[in-house]
């Protein structure tokens, strides 16, 4: 069973300051990592899928990082704004047919104060 | 684009019931994976299929079935219903399968009691 961790669990950031939080997972057989964001009462949409180690991807003011060979990827979003609140899922597909599919991290519940 | 759509949105089923829940994937998609949402659990996969034929499975007995058409509509499948089966179940849709980003439906609150 993989083990998908991130941290933090929640976070309260006032508007306008920056973030950041942490997505961990066992390094071997990596394949891709995604990232989702998913507000309440909508459907998870999807940020970024990022592949190759050291990977860089930015969309507006989130941007994300990737080391494979630690097991680690940031994600970053620069001048907090209310319609970020949001829950941030991180998950992994591993080499070897992807037989597990895609395994989800319990996700950084992100709540941006006025 | 119209987006994933799933049918129905809530259901309240028995003990012991089966339900059948379907998801109609973005057009052009040939990849639909199913997802269980528990609190305590999180986003835990159930399976994917691609072109008709199932290509991934998680770990979930044999109670939790699916099967794709031609058309690349979904359908997910659960007999003997239990309590610990009450979720949100999402699905998903892509061009190519786990390794691409995946759009999401709005998914379907089950409840069992």
């Amino acid at each position: 069973i993989l083990n998908v961790e991130q941290s933090p669990q929640s976070l309260h950031v006032q508007e306008g300051d920056s973030t950041n939080f942490t997505c961990s997972f066992p390094s071997s057989n990596f394949y891709a990592l995604h990232w989702y964001r998913w507000e309440t009462a909508k459907s998870p949409e999807a940020l970024f899928v990022m592949t190759l180690n050291g990977d860089e991807k930015k969309k507006g003011r989130i941007s994300a990082t990737l080391n494979t060979k630690e097991g680690y990827s940031y994600l970053y979003i620069k001048g907090s704004q209310p319609e970020d609140s949001a829950t941030y899922l991180c998950a992994l597909m591993y080499s070897g047919g992807g037989a597990d599919g895609l395994t989800f991290g319990k996700g950084t519940h992100l709540i941006i104060q006025p | 684009k119209a987006g994933v759509t799933q049918t129905p949105r809530y259901l309240i089923k028995t003990r012991g019931q089966q339900v059948t829940l379907s998801c109609s994937p973005i057009s052009g998609h040939r990849s639909v994976s199913w997802y269980q949402q528990t609190p305590g659990q999180g986003l835990q996969f159930l399976f994917e299929y691609f072109s008709e034929t199932q290509r991934n499975k998680g770990n979930f007995p044999g109670r939790f079935s699916g099967r794709q058409f031609s058309n690349s509509r979904s359908e997910m499948n659960v007999s003997t219903l239990e309590l610990g089966d009450s979720a949100l179940y999402l699905c998903a849709s892509s061009w190519g399968g786990s390794a691409y980003e995946q759009y999401f439906g709005p998914g379907t609150r089950l409840t069992v009691t």
